[in-house]
């Protein structure tokens, strides 16, 4: 099956520094990526729509500049936390459909981001 | 507004029992409904329905849609303890987006 990875699976950083985090699609072209924030115990809540060489299409009171998206390739997404705060800790995880995939999308494992 | 709404919140059974979860939604521009299951990490494909009244079948899972209700449903039957987790209903629409539901939080009993 298809393979998303992300990079790093968990990173701690202080307040007011920035963290960009990866996710690749292994073994197929992505030409959507999505990037999803989760709360402990909550469902996931869509920040953005990733497309290959064009801007990212964020979701109503996600801020853009503060959660800037690049989808470079058809293979990398990445998505950079700016001027992180406490209340940006969270785990946010990302998926890609492929070309040929028409509904299904492939999820990453999740990045765990601690912000002190 | 879209939205994607899944109960119960929480369940809990017990091993052998049958359980069913539901997802209702309104979301513009429906694709497609999809399941997960989700443990410790990121969510496992279940199951993806686009069409009303057909059965989707795995082991002791399935699942049906009906579009005109707006509403799906996730059985398991013979349950065990390693179906423990939280099953997410997403919902897509064209455009690309998916929405996710609540979720429904899954605890079998020994």
């Amino acid at each position: 099956g298809a393979v998303v990875s992300q990079h790093p699976s968990r990173v701690i950083c202080k307040s007011g520094t920035s963290v960009k985090i990866e996710c690749r699609s292994l073994d197929f072209q992505a030409t959507t990526m999505f990037w999803y924030r989760q709360f402990p115990k909550k469902s996931l809540m869509l920040m953005a729509t990733s497309n290959e060489g064009s801007k990212a299409t964020y979701e109503q009171g996600v801020e853009k500049d503060k959660f800037l998206i690049n989808h470079a390739s058809l293979t990398l997404s990445t998505l950079t936390v700016t001027s992180a705060h406490p209340e940006d800790s969270s785990f946010y995880i990302c998926s890609a459909r492929d070309r040929a995939g028409i509904y299904e999308q492939y999820f990453g494992p999740g990045t765990r981001l601690t912000v002190t | 507004e879209d939205k994607v709404v899944q109960s119960p919140l929480s369940l809990v059974v017990h091993e052998g029992d049958t359980v069913t979860l539901n997802c209702s939604y309104e979301v513009t521009n429906f694709r497609s409904l999809l399941w997960y299951k989700q443990e410790k990490k990121a969510p496992t494909f279940l199951f993806m329905l686009t069409s009303s009244g057909i059965e989707k079948k795995s082991g002791r899972l399935s699942s049906i849609l009906d579009k005109k209700e707006l509403f799906s449903i996730l059985n398991i039957t013979a349950t065990q303890t390693g179906d423990s987790a939280i099953y997410l209903c997403a919902v897509g629409r064209t455009g690309n987006q998916f929405y996710f539901g609540t979720g429904t939080s899954l605890t079998v009993i020994p």
